[in-house]
């Protein structure tokens, strides 16, 4: 069954450095997103992604964040000058529309640490 | 008031009951509703969706909706300690790809 990968799965940098969290969706899906969940919270959407461009983001996804689909496969989270509040598993997601459904399968998550 | 509410447990049910989940959205214009589950330290895993009122079931799984009331619930027949992990319920404001707002999760344990 096909399914969402991601990589690393833990990373950890120092604060003020730049990571970029890689995913390789599912192969016929057009949708991605990325969330993130903070130990012991409730998982947070942070963006979505189709044809090329973001579609919706959240608040907590400033300048900080971009995201990228540099070729037919990866779509990346990049996340400059991390901060401590950072530390997070970062979800990556894809989803094909059925109709007007949209379900969406989530990746294995990197887990990033800053220290 | 939170944007999906759940009760966070956590809920034990002995083996082979039935165990019921439930979870309550303050948008009313909310169109699509998700449950997933999460083992400790792993990703959400979809298990069921919902869009319309009334019941949908899926093996051993009852996903309920009421708009009307806001809420919606999962029931999971024949429990197993397999089924111990932590349910998410997500909802989805306006048909299209949009983002999912998840609840805090209720944390389940199957006892054998």
């Amino acid at each position: 069954e096909p399914e969402v990968t991601q990589t690393p799965s833990h990373q950890v940098t120092q604060m003020g450095q730049e990571v970029i969290l890689r995913c390789v969706p599912i192969s016929n899906h057009l949708y991605f997103y990325w969330y993130r969940q903070i130990l012991g919270q409730k998982v947070e959407f942070l963006v979505s992604f189709y044809n090329n461009e973001i579609s919706e983001k959240s608040e907590i996804f400033d300048d900080q964040f971009s995201v990228e689909r540099p070729d037919g496969s990866n779509f990346t989270l990049k996340i400059r000058s991390t901060k401590l509040e950072d530390s997070a598993m970062y979800f990556c997601a894809s989803s094909v529309a059925w109709g007007t459904v949209y379900e969406q399968y989530f990746g294995p998550g990197t887990r990033l640490t800053v220290t | 008031q939170k944007e999906v509410e759940q009760n966070s447990g956590p809920l034990s049910v002995p083996e082979g009951a039935i165990a019921s989940l439930n979870c309550t959205y303050s948008d009313r214009v909310s169109q699509s509703f998700f449950w997933y589950r999460q083992y400790s330290g792993k990703s959400p895993e979809l298990i069921m969706s919902i869009y319309s009122n009334g019941d949908k079931e899926d093996g051993r799984f009852t996903a309920q909706l009421n708009k009307a009331s806001q809420y919606v619930s999962l029931l999971i027949r024949d429990s197993q300690p397999s089924d111990s992990a932590t349910y998410l319920c997500a909802v989805n404001r306006i048909q299209g790809a949009q983002k999912l707002v998840f609840g805090q999760g209720t944390r389940l344990t199957i006892n054998p």
